[in-house]
């Protein structure tokens, strides 16, 4: 089976612009996060989809948004780039939510620089 | 308030031999689950193992163990044989069943000696 494929896997944008990432998940699971990794934050949560509806989101502004499509396909957008939003952005897909035994899979990841 | 906590930044390990990575965590759910990862310098994050706050026994998979000791609320990964490849940053992470997002610790970074 397949793993979690991101894309791109690395992007150079600059200030001000906006950025679209895509997350494709293991086929069959239904559910995908979003986070993003810094070396002064660590791994903190963006956003959880299920069955296209955003059921969790993390503590972050309104530039970052996401959505998810029929086929748990996920994309996630930052707008308006700032230079801290540079980071690696990890996808992870899991069977379903809201089940704290049920394992996430991570992609390789989009690594963003922002100039 | 913290709750994972992984107080070794970073380790080195002679190949073929075991090595221990600590990690401590912090809830009052009853219900949980913890789980470690390994990101080499690739960035893809790589599930090791999971141990659930009611399994009785600790969880193998491989050179992987766990080392779960739920009263000193404890799950430390213990590698077997390192080999070089285990070269990596590793992340311990908990799920609570009243969240809906894994909270990861800080990560020990393994270095493994020829």
């Amino acid at each position: 089976k397949a793993g979690v494929t991101q894309t791109p896997r690395y992007l150079i944008k600059t200030r001000g612009q906006q950025v679209t990432l895509s997350c494709s998940p293991i086929s069959g699971h239904r559910s995908v996060s979003w986070y993003q990794q810094t070396p002064g934050q660590g791994l903190q949560f963006l956003f959880e989809y299920f069955s296209e509806t955003q059921r969790n989101k993390g503590n972050f502004p309104g530039r970052f948004s996401g959505r998810q499509f029929s086929n748990s396909r996920s994309e996630m957008n930052v707008s308006t780039l700032e230079l801290g939003d540079s980071a690696l952005y990890l996808c992870a897909s899991s069977l379903v939510a809201g089940d704290y035994t049920d394992t996430q899979y991570f992609g390789p990841g989009t690594r963003l620089t922002v100039l | 308030a913290q709750k994972i906590t992984q107080t070794q930044p970073g380790m080195f390990v002679q190949e073929k031999e075991a090595v221990t990575l600590d990690c401590t965590y912090d809830t009052s759910d009853p219900s949980y689950g913890l789980f470690w990862y390994k990101q080499p310098s690739s960035g893809e994050m790589i599930f090791l193992i999971y141990q659930g706050s009611y399994d009785q026994q600790n969880a193998t998979e491989g050179r992987y163990s766990l080392n779960f000791q739920k009263a000193r609320k404890s799950a430390n990964l213990v590698i077997s044989a390192s080999q070089l490849g285990d070269s990596a940053m590793y992340f311990c992470a908990m799920r609570e069943v009243n969240d809906y997002k894994l909270s990861f610790g800080a990560g020990t970074t393994v270095t493994v000696r020829a």
